[in-house]
């Protein structure tokens, strides 16, 4: 199980964002991967292996983190960043939680 | 540019069947595990089911398995997925996923916009 928090985060356009993802075991860092999802959008692959952003991802966009305590940071937010943020885990074919997601909101 | 995009998405009785499915562009898609993800209304993500490569090896969330199959025709770039014995909590947009790389499934790189289902009497 996968424990996202908070549940929303109230920031202004500059501010910095600090999302965490909580594994109720120790997982593989390897298979630890953020999406982000705009209203209405399919979700986008940003980080994958906790900390390699994908192709296209921003560099204010980092992941970090080991064992069970995960973190996603946006350093500065810019406009397009407020959405929704799910964290996910590869525990093998039939093991494939996502957290239940960090809103983060225009304050 | 990788493209994936759903279809067959639409309303049906509790009980009643769907069959979507995926037709997708930019890559060598016979190369590549597929994978459905849905997402309740006002809901998380949660991953459905999942085929390799070559239709060997498909795995399925215990929310659907013995209802729900997937397949794939690699001549024409489509996965599908045939929904069997639908319940109102099965109501969600579906989405077709691509897997990373050739060689990992862990995550998801590329998704199509979804379609969606209802069911409902």
């Amino acid at each position: 199980v996968l424990t996202q928090s908070p549940g929303t985060l109230s920031l202004s356009p500059g501010e910095r964002a600090t999302l965490s993802c909580r594994a109720s075991q120790t997982v593989s860092s390897s298979y630890l991967t953020w999406y982000q999802q705009q209203p209405g959008q399919a979700p986008r692959l940003l980080i994958y292996g906790a900390s390699k952003r994908a192709t296209g991802i921003p560099d204010r966009f980092s992941g970090s983190g080991s064992g069970t305590d995960f973190t996603l940071t946006i350093s500065r937010l810019e406009p397009e960043d407020f959405a929704v943020y799910y964290c996910h885990h590869y525990g093998g074919p039939h093991i494939r939680p996502f957290g239940q997601g960090t809103k983060v909101e225009i304050k | 540019e990788v493209q994936l995009v759903e279809s067959g998405g639409g309303l049906v009785k509790p009980g009643g069947s769907l069959r979507l499915s995926c037709a997708a562009s930019g890559f060598t898609f016979r190369n590549y595990t597929m994978n459905w993800v849905r997402q309740a209304p006002g809901k998380g993500l949660e991953w459905v089911s999942s085929i390799s490569s070559s239709s060997t090896y498909t795995h399925f969330a215990d929310s659907v398995k013995g209802r729900f199959t997937i397949s794939r025709d690699n001549a024409k770039n489509s996965l599908y997925l045939q929904m069997n014995s639908l319940r109102a909590e099965d109501t969600a947009v579906y989405y077709c996923a691509r897997a990373i790389a050739v060689a990992s499934n862990s995550c998801f790189q590329h998704w199509g916009p979804g379609t969606l289902v209802t069911v409902s009497s």
